[in-house]
């Protein structure tokens, strides 16, 4: 089962608010992961953590890498409609070989 | 590099029947990853592979379940019988290191009715 805590599970937001979403774990973990997914379609990687305490951008979107290594957050800033679609955070331990532990997403929904 | 490849994208079977999909990963990732993502959730971890050796299998993994990599690149998941539960999207992902570079493709949706 899971083993990531994702919140908020869902968010509808104005276009050009920003958005915070993170996940926490019980856990350490090595590496996190953020992945977008559109209906029918796989995960796409946003961004990826190797370090603790690691702050990362991809254009609007910035990430970090919890001090912990609890823990994570992605934020979005000025969203746009095409940022509709549901995120997932992921976690690679150190014991959990190339498996990737995965939140259960947070559904966002941006209003034009 | 086309990115990981998938198919079918669509399945629909009877319950009891056999069901085969395919991965082709991208082509200098020596890792292939298979996972299973249920309505709702987010993906689940079956098995993966370091070039042809399945290294590492999912207790959700049973033993309808059989995954190969014959030759380290191209990869086929194979659940016999199957059961209503076994609907769900049925992704691969491959990379060359543990999670560098790790992508998935589109998925296979299976809908055993």
């Amino acid at each position: 089962g899971q083993q990531l805590n994702q919140s908020p599970q869902s968010m509808f937001i104005q276009e050009g608010e920003d958005v915070s979403m993170n996940c926490t774990s019980s856990s350490i973990f090595n590496t996190w992961l953020w992945y977008k997914q559109d209906p029918g379609e796989g995960p796409v990687l946003l961004i990826a953590l190797y370090k603790a305490g690691e702050l990362t951008s991809n254009g609007r979107l910035t990430a970090q890498f919890g001090i912990t290594r609890k823990d994570s957050f992605l934020n979005i800033s000025a969203s746009i409609p095409s940022d509709v679609g549901i995120y997932f955070c992921a976690g690679q331990r150190e014991t959990s070989g190339s498996r990737l532990t995965f939140g259960e997403g947070t559904q966002l929904t941006v209003n034009p | 590099d086309t990115g990981v490849s998938q198919n079918p994208r669509h399945k629909i079977t009877k319950r009891g029947q056999n069901v085969t999909f395919r991965c082709d990963p991208i082509s200098e990732h020596n890792r292939l990853y298979w996972y299973r993502q249920t309505l709702g959730q987010g993906p689940e971890f079956l098995t993966y592979f370091q070039n042809e050796a399945q290294l590492e299998k999912s207790r959700l993994l049973s033993d309808r379940f059989s995954a190969e990599r014959p030759k380290g690149s191209f990869s086929t998941l194979e659940i016999q019988r199957t059961e209503q539960g076994d609907s769900a999207m049925y992704l691969c992902a491959s990379s060359w290191d543990r999670v560098y570079g790790y992508t998935f493709g589109s998925g296979t949706r299976l809908t055993v009715v």
